[in-house]
Formats: C-alpha cells, sequence, structure tokens
C-alpha cells in the first residue's frame, strides 16, 4: 500500500525550461511534505519542505505546491539547471505521535544542455 | 561537523552471513532511521528510534534488527543474509519528530550472493 506516489518515473526538459515533479498521497493526515533530490552513489539531500497549513513555499528557484483537497504536491524548478540532474523523492510526515518519513518511488530528471 | 556517518561504503555477504551496518551522527538527533532503497521502489523504511533505548519497525522490518544504546549511534543487524537483502542502505537522523528534515549518510550498497 503505497501512501506516496510519484507515479513518472522520469523526466528530461530543456535547460533553462521550467521543471514540474509531481507526488500524491492518500493518507489524510500527513501534516508535512519534503522534497528530497539524490544524486548517484551519494544520499538523499533535504531540498524544500511544506507545512499542511500552507499551499506554497518557495526557495529561490525551487517552489513546492501543496493542493490538500486533491492530495497533491509538486515541485517546480525554474530555470532548470543540468546541475538540477538527479533523483527526486518526495516524503511525508505524519504528525507528533510517530515522526516517520514516508517516501514515494522517486522521478529522475533530466536537464538537457 | 560529520554529520550522519555509515560504514562500510560497500559489501558483499554469502547468503546466511550476518552483519552489522553502521551508522553514528554527531547532531545530537534524537530521531534516527534505517531505510532501503530498491530501483522502482523509493526509499523504505526499515527501523527507527525515537531517542536512546526507544526502537520500532517500519515498513519492511523482516530479517533485520537494531538497537539504540546511545544518542549517536544506530546500528542496522542482518541476522542471516539473504539475496533479497541485496540494496542500498540510507541511515538518516532528524532533530526530533515535528517538522524538520532529514539528515542521510552516503549509503551502504550491499549484495548478497
Amino acid at each position: 500500500d503505497q501512501q506516496v506516489k510519484q507515479n513518472s518515473p522520469s523526466l528530461s526538459v530543456q535547460e533553462g525550461r521550467i521543471s514540474i515533479l509531481n507526488c500524491d498521497y492518500t493518507n489524510s493526515m500527513f501534516d508535512y511534505f519534503l522534497w528530497y533530490k539524490k544524486y548517484p552513489a551519494e544520499g538523499p539531500t533535504f531540498l524544500i519542505s511544506i507545512s499542511s497549513i500552507k499551499d506554497k513555499n518557495e526557495d529561490g528557484r525551487f517552489t513546492v505546491f501543496l493542493n490538500k483537497s486533491a492530495k497533491h504536491l509538486s515541485l517546480h524548478i525554474v530555470p532548470s539547471q543540468p546541475g538540477d540532474s538527479a533523483v527526486y523523492f518526495c516524503a511525508a510526515s505524519l504528525p507528533l505521535s510517530t515522526g516517520k518519513l514516508i517516501f514515494g518511488q522517486g522521478t529522475t530528471l533530466q536537464v538537457k544542455p | 561537523n560529520a554529520g550522519v556517518t555509515q560504514t562500510p561504503k560497500f559489501q558483499v555477504l554469502k547468503t546466511g552471513q550476518s552483519m552489522t551496518l553502521q551508522c553514528a551522527q554527531d547532531m545530537n538527533h534524537e530521531y534516527m532511521s534505517w531505510y532501503r532503497q530498491d530501483p522502482g521502489m523509493g526509499l523504505r523504511l526499515i527501523h527507527y528510534s525515537v531517542g536512546a533505548g526507544i526502537t520500532d519497525q517500519g515498513e519492511v522490518p523482516n530479517g533485520y534488527n537494531v538497537s539504540r544504546s546511545t544518542t549517536e549511534d544506530f546500528p542496522l543487524r542482518l541476522l542471516s543474509a539473504a539475496p533479497s537483502q541485496t540494496s542500498v542502505y540510507f541511515c538518516a537522523s532528524r532533530e526530533g519528530f515535528w517538522n524538520t528534515e532529514a539528515f542521510f549518510g552516503q549509503g551502504t550498497r550491499l549484495t548478497v550472493v
């Protein structure tokens, strides 16, 4: 039972254009969402997060949007750069009582020069 | 500041052998966890700990044991290795189980033959 789903295994965009990575979740109790970026042979690194009380959070070229009614979040990267090529994971956290992070399957982003 | 350190980076085991994957963090984080990454499956939680002396099972705990005798260390033990445990293992730590990001180690690539 996959509670956090990234239905697109891969995405290819041109340098300078927008990259949009999507994530859907099934558990309405999730209250905190995160995006991680992972390069080959390295551990995942934190990118950006959003609390369930917000619908948007921005950090430089990265913006995360949360649509609670649709149980959907997305990560926008504008403009995309070749160095953004990596695997992106979305993750969700349940409230205070557990603290576990549940991850999606990941989306491989390729940004072409 | 080393962050989260995992050893070894690579390991080959024979079926039935046991071993311990080491994880240490120097950030005084209460919350630590172990994930495995498999193609198309994302990061799946094996075991986690909310503090010294307290551990609990994640999504895929079978075949693994953990203990948390200190805040810094969270070793993962494979009791009797099986080919299905061939994977990349990541240890993560988090300041608490409120809304903070998790920091990951570099990973251990384990092959069971």
